[in-house]
């Protein structure tokens, strides 16, 4: 499967910033994801970046809130803005590969938020 | 909306027992089916995928689904310390929007002890 990586790894910020998610795959991907997953609970889908269009976002995610850019085949951002506490979770990148869209999960970004 | 609901845990199995997770979904035009397992403050690591009806195994690891019964389920064989985790089941969309997109239970915490 496909080496995929994250950037930063955690992060304490203040309320009221943005922060910026990095998420690089070794290799080309068609689609690209990203979820959160807050204290102690599972992984919920923010939106579904693919190359070349617009990011889909679920129900409850909001392009000014999570701004995300796809501008390659191997990369993508997500973006946190104008984060409150309520924002502090884990950050996951994933990409469809394999049999049936299999997913492989980048190792998360720690966000913190005070 | 599309649920996918996990036996209630935490579970508890003594080392070289059988550990039995169970999953159901409501999406019945559902396709794909995964177990992820994530160990705490890891992210979540494919280790099962399944397509059809009936058994797959891996290893240690059995996965059943029955798509008539809405049901998946995850056998674990002789386990071990190291098996202790979060195991997670995932679901595929059945297709249009829901394409590629993974719908996550909420996760059983398993605990094999010595």
């Amino acid at each position: 499967s496909a080496v995929i990586s994250q950037k930063p790894s955690r992060d304490i910020c203040q309320r009221g910033t943005s922060l910026t998610i990095q998420c690089q795959v070794d290799s080309q991907v068609t689609m690209m994801f990203w979820y959160r997953q807050q204290p102690g609970q599972s992984l919920t889908l923010i939106a579904t970046a693919n190359q070349g269009s617009e990011a889909t976002y679920e129900s409850g995610f909001v392009i000014d809130k999570f701004p995300i850019s796809r501008p390659n085949l191997t990369f993508s951002t997500l973006t946190v803005s104008n984060m409150s506490p309520e924002d502090s979770s884990i950050y996951l990148c994933s990409t469809g590969q394999g049999g049936a869209y299999e997913q492989y999960f980048g190792p998360g970004t720690r966000l913190t938020v005070t | 909306q599309k649920e996918v609901e996990q036996n209630s845990g935490p579970l508890s199995v003594p080392e070289g027992a059988i550990a039995s997770l169970n999953c159901t979904y409501s999406d019945r035009g559902s396709q794909s089916f995964f177990w992820y397992r994530q160990y705490s403050g890891k992210s979540p690591e494919l280790i099962m995928s399944i397509y059809s009806n009936g058994d797959k195994e891996d290893g240690r690891f059995t996965a059943q689904l029955n798509k008539a019964s809405q049901y998946v389920s995850l056998l674990i064989r002789d386990s071990q310390p190291s098996d202790s985790a979060t195991y997670l089941c995932a679901v595929n969309g059945a297709g249009g929007t829901s394409y590629g997109k993974l719908t996550f239970g909420q996760g059983t915490i398993l605990t094999v002890h010595p």
